[in-house]
């Protein structure tokens, strides 16, 4: 099956503590997206990526980083910066930066202990 | 700045009667439009979208929505509403020139029996 996973389904942090997000897609698509949801509200841009070894922060990228060393996977990391990270994580991915559709995968919540 | 507003937070229908989710967009820049439909802790699913073709555009599960510029509108129906229709419903806007997706704040559609 074609699609995008993202793991845990749940996730807790401590205090101080990063803790990574992982996305794996196998659609071959070349861009990948990360967003934040939070109840009654939209999603909200955190970092995207064109293509492999490149990335841009989006609308709320402090207290995250995000790699893409390979074109299937788009790992975020909550760093311990990011003072409210109680939310719903959702990745998606488009063929490219020009393709307006984009495909999301079923999302991480991450909860702080 | 480019914007996207849904006009109700929540919808409330009786099983098997229409349905209609209010949009509207900020009309700066010619854009293209999207419906996507969240079940409760799920990925964003695409039901329809408008990219300059036909006004009256169909989707999944029997909605469709109509593209009406004059009214900078893009409200999303469907004649008769299911169960499993609940869910929370995104009104996504891009325009032309932006690689960013712009999310309205969801509308939440409750079914009665």
């Amino acid at each position: 099956d074609g699609g995008i996973t993202q793991s845990p389904k749940y996730l807790f942090r401590k205090e101080g503590q990063n803790v990574t997000l992982s996305c794996e897609q196998n659609l071959n698509h070349d861009a990948m997206y990360w967003y934040r949801q939070d109840p009654g509200q939209g999603l909200r841009l955190i970092y995207y990526s064109q293509i492999v070894n490149d990335f841009q922060k989006g609308d709320i990228a402090e207290g995250y980083s995000v790699s893409r060393e390979k074109k299937e996977s788009f790992p975020l990391t909550v760093t311990s910066a990011q003072k409210n990270p109680t939310a719903f994580y959702l990745c998606a991915s488009s063929i490219n930066a020009g393709q307006e559709t984009q495909y999301f995968g079923p999302g991480t919540r991450l909860l702080v202990l | 700045a480019q914007s996207v507003t849904q006009l109700d937070s929540h919808v409330s229908v009786s099983e098997g009667t229409p349905v209609l989710l209010r949009c509207n967009y900020s009309s700066s820049y010619s854009p293209s439009l999207f419906w996507y439909v969240q079940h409760p802790n799920k990925g964003l699913q695409l039901l329809l979208k408008y990219t300059s073709a036909a006004t009256l555009v169909k989707g999944i599960n029997g909605f469709e929505a109509e593209f009406k510029k004059s009214e900078t509108s893009f409200h999303l129906t469907k004649p008769s509403a299911h169960m499993s229709d609940a869910a929370e419903y995104f009104c996504v806007v891009r325009y032309t020139g932006f690689q960013k997706l712009v999310f309205g704040t969801g509308t939440r559609l409750l079914v009665s029996p």
